[in-house]
């Protein structure tokens, strides 16, 4: 497997521009995670899906993100409009069911920059 | 409420010593796991070490140990024989495995990482 394929890698888009990043799990995790990852507040975790559900979006920073999993291999984070401070470096990472050794796999990330 | 605390913003050592990267997790779940990751600066998030609430032992993986002490809710990360390449940001996390019907089973949460610089 390739393992967690995010794209674009880079993306630098103009304040008020919609813009959407994509994940490809693993094939065969049941779990599915989205990261942002900013100096000032580190490594939080917008949303997570079991199943392709969302299982907690308590995470995501307003009504302008929010994200999809329409099915098992693919997965959506979409910012609209976005904005100067949603610059940062955005994760999807995978996994399998919880309990015992099964950590989660990282994408290399998505470098987003808003002016 | 902050779940996971890594207390050490940057760490140094020196090359061949050990260091020892502090973790402290708050939880009232019985089944837990505790992660630690290591990203260089190139920026990928690399898995190093798996501790779960049940392990009766310390978990080891080649240089890495984790120093499980689950009465005081610690999972300290420690590198033996420092190398340069060592040089990176140390994260430690906790996945919740306890499924009681609420939403936080699966949860697989970050604390704010440790930068840990190694000297020739």
């Amino acid at each position: 497997d390739a393992g967690v394929i995010q794209s674009p890698r880079h993306e630098v888009t103009e304040m008020g521009q919609e813009v959407t990043l994509r994940c490809k799990p693993i094939s065969g995790h049941d779990y599915l995670f989205w990261y942002r990852q900013t100096m000032m507040r580190g490594l939080e975790l917008l949303i997570y899906f079991n199943n392709n559900v969302p299982i907690d979006d308590s995470g995501m920073p307003e009504d302008r993100f929010s994200a999809k999993m329409p099915n098992a291999s693919f997965s959506t984070l979409k910012i609209q409009p976005s904005e100067p401070r949603d610059s940062a470096v955005y994760f999807c990472a995978s996994s399998l069911y919880p309990g015992g050794h099964t950590e989660a796999f990282f994408g290399q990330g998505t470098r987003l920059t808003v002016v | 409420a902050q779940k996971i605390t890594q207390t050490q913003p940057g760490m140094f050592v020196q090359e061949k010593e050990a260091v020892t990267l502090d973790c402290t997790y708050d939880t009232s779940d019985p089944s837990y796991g505790l992660f630690w990751y290591k990203q260089p600066s190139s920026g990928e998030m690399i898995f190093l070490i798996y501790q779960g609430s049940y392990d009766q032992q310390n978990a080891t993986e080649g240089r890495y140990s984790l120093n499980f002490q689950k009465a005081r809710k610690s999972a300290n990360l420690v590198i033996s024989a420092s190398q340069l390449g060592d040089s990176a940001m140390y994260f430690c996390a906790m996945r919740e495995d306890f499924n009681a019907g609420g939403t936080s089973y699966g949860k697989l949460t970050f604390g704010q990482g440790t930068i840990l610089t190694v000297h020739p």
